[in-house]
């Protein structure tokens, strides 16, 4: 079964809306993690935010912000006034105590800014 | 402070050849993850190491994949003979310890076979 869901495939917006990326999660653990990555054209994976299941408080850095709700498993990202730089594949993942911090990662959205 | 440095970049072989991948994490990380990515997927643990040791290898192909972590710092990851499935970009990571730590990403190195 898939432990996480990244339903939206590819996203496209101007430049300066807004956009949100909806990522959903399955875990019968009651002690679990959630991130975010940011993957740009070079490859690499950078690290955007990490979240335990403990912290339902949402959080702001900047333009981005992430919405935690436990109610429907949901750990959603949001870019305020978006920026061509902000083009990339986004992921969400999952870490669950009991397994070692291996990361369960959805399958991605590709965002594009348009300029 | 450097990041985790992964080589070759890029790599193309053929069917039945073998391929080597190498690793060199973040100094003083005790724990090393490779990761495949398909295109258009997510990564998908292959292998993790806690110093030299395995902590889970259990989506690993063993048939034809090998990894291993000599003193716990470098690890290279080994396909022996490769598939045409295999076309992937291999991900190296690391972090600090065992735990809900975030794991720092190399930028990996993009296998096609043919």
């Amino acid at each position: 079964a898939q432990k996480v869901t990244q339903a939206q495939t590819e996203i496209s917006v101007v430049e300066k809306e807004d956009v949100t990326l909806d990522c959903v999660y399955e875990t019968r653990d009651t002690t679990y993690y959630l991130f975010w990555y940011k993957q740009p054209p070079s490859g690499e994976l950078v690290f955007l935010i990490r979240r335990n299941s403990f912290d339902e408080q949402n959080e702001i850095s900047g333009r981005y912000s992430w919405n935690f709700q436990k109610s429907t498993s949901s750990f959603n990202f949001t870019i305020t006034a978006s920026q061509v730089v902000d083009s990339a594949v986004y992921f969400c993942a999952l870490s669950e105590a009991n397994t070692g911090n291996q990361f369960y990662f959805g399958t991605g959205t590709s965002l594009t800014v348009i300029p | 402070e450097a990041g985790v440095a992964q080589s070759p970049r890029y790599k193309i072989i053929e069917k039945r050849q073998s391929v080597a991948f190498w690793c060199n994490p973040i100094s003083g990380h005790a724990t090393l993850y490779w990761y495949q990515q398909i295109l258009g997927q997510g990564p998908k643990l292959l292998i993790q190491f806690q110093n030299n040791g395995v902590v889970d290898d259990s989506q690993l192909p063993k048939d034809r994949f090998s990894a291993e972590r000599l003193k716990g710092v470098d690890s290279t990851l080994k396909i022996q003979p490769a598939k045409l499935e295999d076309s992937a970009v291999y991900l190296c990571a690391s972090s600090s310890s065992l735990g809900p730590f975030e794991a720092f990403f190399g930028q990996g190195t993009r296998l096609t076979v043919v």
